[in-house]
């Protein structure tokens, strides 16, 4: 069964330092996106992206984040100076399509430590 | 908003008892989602309920869906211990245009069940 695929599985980064977040979406979809879930607590949306474009992101996904499809496989969070409170497990997700049928495939995740 | 209630957020049970899970949001909206999450593992996708009366089963899970009420259950039919994890419910906002929006989720449902 065809997965998404996030690299690292974890990460630990000092604050104030940039990190990327990678992911290789399902080939076939089109829409990509990213949430997070602090340890305990539930899951947030971050952004959505469709045919190379932001269409959608929440209060979190602030200046210090941003998102890119450099290579039209890899989509990639990129967190440019982070903090301790962006210590979290990173989700990305893609979905085939728009409409109401098509679900989402979660990837396994990449924990982020910041310290 | 769009906002997303689960309970019980934490539900011990024994083994062949039956129990059920509630999920309230409170906006219009004709996408739920329930997803399962083992400890430090990614979010595996149980249903997808798209449409008022929709009533879906795998195993011993049943999840319904009420549009009218705003609600969604998940039904646990004799237990097994292998159904211990967090279950969340998520609810898919529309964006403008119809496109494929993002999920809220609820806080999580951690399910301990015990012989």
């Amino acid at each position: 069964e065809p997965e998404v695929t996030q690299t690292p599985s974890h990460q630990v980064t000092q604050m104030g330092q940039e990190v990327i977040l990678r992911c290789v979406p399902i080939s076939n979809h089109l829409y990509f996106y990213w949430y997070r879930q602090i340890l305990g607590q539930k899951v947030e949306f971050l952004v959505s992206f469709y045919n190379n474009e932001i269409s959608e992101k929440s209060e979190i996904f602030d200046d210090q984040f941003s998102v890119e499809r450099p290579d039209g496989s890899n989509f990639t969070l990129k967190i440019r100076s982070t903090k301790l409170e962006d210590s979290a497990m990173y989700f990305c997700a893609s979905s085939e399509g728009a409409g109401v049928t098509y679900g989402y495939t979660f990837g396994s995740g990449t924990r982020l430590t910041v310290v | 908003e769009l906002k997303v209630e689960q309970n019980p957020l934490f539900l011990s049970m024994q083994e062949g008892k039956n129990y059920t899970i509630y999920c309230n949001y409170s906006t219009t909206s004709d996408r739920l989602y329930w997803y399962r999450q083992d400890p430090g593992k990614s979010l595996e996708s149980l249903f997808v309920l798209l449409s008022n009366g929709a009533v879906k089963q795998e195993g011993r899970l049943m999840a319904s869906l009420d549009t009218k009420a705003r609600l969604s259950t998940l039904h646990i039919t004799a237990a097994v211990h292998d159904l211990s994890a967090t279950y969340f419910c998520a609810v898919a906002l529309m964006n403008y245009g119809g496109s494929q929006g993002n999920l809220i989720f609820g806080k999580g449902t951690k399910l301990s069940v015990k012989p």
